[in-house]
This record gives structure tokens, C-alpha cells and sequence, in this order.
């Protein structure tokens, strides 16, 4: 049974660019949560993706967005990147999106922005 | 304030000690609270929900105090391999769903 996975692992990229990064929940889940962590900080929630539908979001700007596919894949856009978006970005998935819910994490995709 | 606090650390104890750590939490419309343990340059991992009954998992106590507005982990017999950060998580509802992590307690066990 394939937990979480992200891709990709590492990705160097420079000032003003764009990326995507991508999550597959693990086999039965249907919720995906994507969060920021900078070094020596605790996961800060981007936003929830339930039923192809952003649910939630934390306080990041509109540079960051998302997807939710059929399958239940997400992908995480940054958009004009800054120095400061540079972390680790961790993506979650559980059964649902209820309040109760458990959260089980990727391994993450670490992002360097020159 | 912070919505989620905890003591960074570290803590250092020798093998076979107990510790505790506490996360303290602000908004009382939070609703379910759980353990993450996070190991270096690794994703967090589910340690246990954190029940209003108290839970146990082997050598690890979760309790929850509303009233005070707090959460605590307790680990018996400390193991070398139990050295990781600490992540308290907390999930409320206010001004929609919304889950906070706390910034971690890190926990160095020694030989």
C-alpha cells in the first residue's frame, strides 16, 4: 500500500519563476493538504483540496494555487517566486476533510529559490 | 500570541528517562488535537490523536486539558531512537477549518 508520495524531490529554481509540485495521496484518501516549512519552524497550512475544490486556506498569497484531479492527485503552483519561498513543502492526505481527521505526510519536495 | 505554542528545547535525557512536553493552545473553538514526531530533514509522522479521555500508545501518554487549553505528551523509558522534534497539531474551526502546527519541541536522548 503506497503511503504519500511528492515529486519532485529537490528543485532549484530562480527569483520570478514558476513552479509545480505534485502529491499523490495515499490509496484511499480523498483529501489533500498542502503546507509550507521553513527551517526550524512547524508546517504552515497552505490550503486543502477536497472533491477537486479548494476547501481551506491559510494565509499565503494568491501566487500560490492548486489542483485537485479526479484521482485525487493535487499539484501545488508558486507563481513570481521570491527568496522567501524557498522550503520544505509538504503535502498531506487523509480520508476526508473533516475536522477529526489524520493527516499522513509525503516526504516532501524541498525548494530552493536564488 | 501565537495560536499553538510550544517550548522549542531541547530537551536532553538520558536513556530510560521520562519527559514531558506541553503545547498550549489559544482559540477555544479548536476541536482535535494530535502528536507528530518529525525527524531530521523528514516528514512528520502521526505519533497518536490526542483524545479528551487520554490516550496511551505503549510507552507514549497523550492527555488533553480544555479548561486549561492545553495538550501534553508523555514518554516512559526514553530510547535513543525516540530523539526527534515533537509537533503538536491542533484543528479548529474559526472562520472556517483551520490546522495549526506548533514549531516543535526537539528531544535529544542520550547514551
Amino acid at each position: 500500500d503506497a503511503g504519500v508520495t511528492q515529486s519532485p524531490t529537490h528543485l532549484i529554481k530562480t527569483r520570478g519563476q514558476q513552479v509545480t509540485l505534485r502529491c499523490s495521496p495515499k490509496s484511499g484518501h480523498d483529501t489533500v493538504s498542502w503546507y509550507q516549512q521553513a527551517l526550524g519552524q512547524g508546517p504552515q497550512f497552505i490550503f486543502q483540496y477536497y472533491e477537486e475544490e479548494e476547501r481551506q486556506r491559510g494565509n499565503f498569497p494568491d501566487r500560490f494555487s492548486g489542483h485537485q484531479f479526479p484521482n485525487y492527485s493535487s499539484e501545488l503552483n508558486v507563481n513570481a517566486l521570491l527568496l522567501g519561498d524557498s522550503a520544505l513543502y509538504l503535502c498531506a492526505s487523509s480520508l476526508d476533510s473533516g475536522i477529526n481527521n489524520e493527516q499522513f505526510f509525503g516526504p516532501g519536495t524541498r525548494l530552493t529559490v536564488l | 500570541r501565537k495560536e499553538v505554542e510550544q517550548d522549542p528545547g531541547p530537551f536532553n535525557v538520558p536513556e530510560g528517562a521520562t519527559v514531558a512536553f506541553n503545547c498550549t493552545y489559544s482559540n477555544s473553538a479548536s476541536q482535535s488535537f494530535f502528536w507528530y514526531r518529525q525527524d531530521c530533514r523528514k516528514e512528520p509522522k502521526l505519533l497518536m490523536s490526542v483524545y479528551s479521555s487520554g490516550n496511551e500508545d505503549g510507552r507514549f501518554t497523550a492527555q488533553l486539558n480544555r479548561a486549561s487549553q492545553y495538550i501534553s505528551l508523555l514518554i516512559r523509558d526514553s530510547k535513543l531512537s525516540d530523539s526527534a522534534t515533537y509537533l503538536c497539531v491542533v484543528n479548529m474551526l474559526s472562520g472556517g477549518f483551520k490546522t495549526i502546527f506548533g514549531a516543535g519541541t526537539r528531544l535529544f536522548v542520550k547514551a
